[in-house]
């Protein structure tokens, strides 16, 4: 069966600091894989997606990146936090372009201080 | 840019009430999704209804769409308590990268 795995579950780093999240897939080939921001109380944000190894695309320019160096492996990452980083982080993964649902990872709880 | 937008933004019901949320999208959709998040946890897919569908039934949710007023509900019937989440809408453009825009969410509170 297919599984998400997201760590870790909260975070607290200060201001300036580097950023490393890790997501990785089970059970499924050349998935698409997404991260998604949400803010307390409010929507999904997409930060980036990828369809395929080596291949990211970024929704919204801000201070992050992300990389999938294997093809069940996406990591978001940071190479300076700013207070507004801070929330709740989602990855997720699909098969096909957007005809099934997404699964979506446990979450982590990012707090900028 | 925000495509879906839920309707109303929070909800409180008695169990056994029926809970039905709205959902307003821009712009030409592949389907529409609905999603449950437990709070703090990762979000958990309900049910998938295709731009060729009206309406859709999984257990007691009962989803509709209407492409011509770009709008769809969900209905949870005989609500319980374990129901009390959040759930949101999303849509998956006509694209080929199976990316999915959501909205602000419906909070609902189902009381004992």
């Amino acid at each position: 069966s297919q599984t998400i795995h997201q760590w870790p579950a909260t975070l607290v780093q200060p201001v300036g600091s580097p950023l490393s999240l890790e997501c990785t897939v089970e059970g499924t080939s050349n998935p698409n894989l997404y991260w998604y921001r949400q803010a307390a109380g409010r929507g999904l944000q997409l930060l980036f997606y990828s369809v395929g190894i080596g291949q990211i695309s970024s929704e919204v320019p801000q201070n992050l990146s992300a990389s999938r160096p294997q093809d069940r492996q996406f990591i978001l990452s940071s190479k300076k936090l700013l207070l507004s980083d801070s929330g709740f982080y989602l990855c997720a993964w699909s098969v096909g372009f957007g005809t099934t649902g997404y699964t979506f990872g446990s979450g982590t709880r990012l707090t900028v201080v | 840019s925000q495509q879906g937008e839920e309707d109303p933004q929070a909800l409180s019901i008695q169990e056994g009430e029926n809970a039905t949320m709205n959902c307003s999208y821009k712009t030409s959709i592949n389907n529409l999704q609905w999603y449950r998040q437990n709070s703090g946890r990762g979000l958990v897919h309900l049910i998938l209804i295709r731009s060729n569908e009206r309406e859709k039934h999984s257990g007691r949710l009962r989803v509709t769409l209407d492409t011509s007023k770009k709008s769809s509900s969900l209905l949870i019937t005989a609500s319980r308590a374990a129901d009390t989440a959040s759930y949101f809408c999303a849509t998956a453009l006509p694209s080929n990268t199976g990316k999915l825009i959501f909205g602000q969410g419906t909070t609902l509170q189902v009381k004992p």
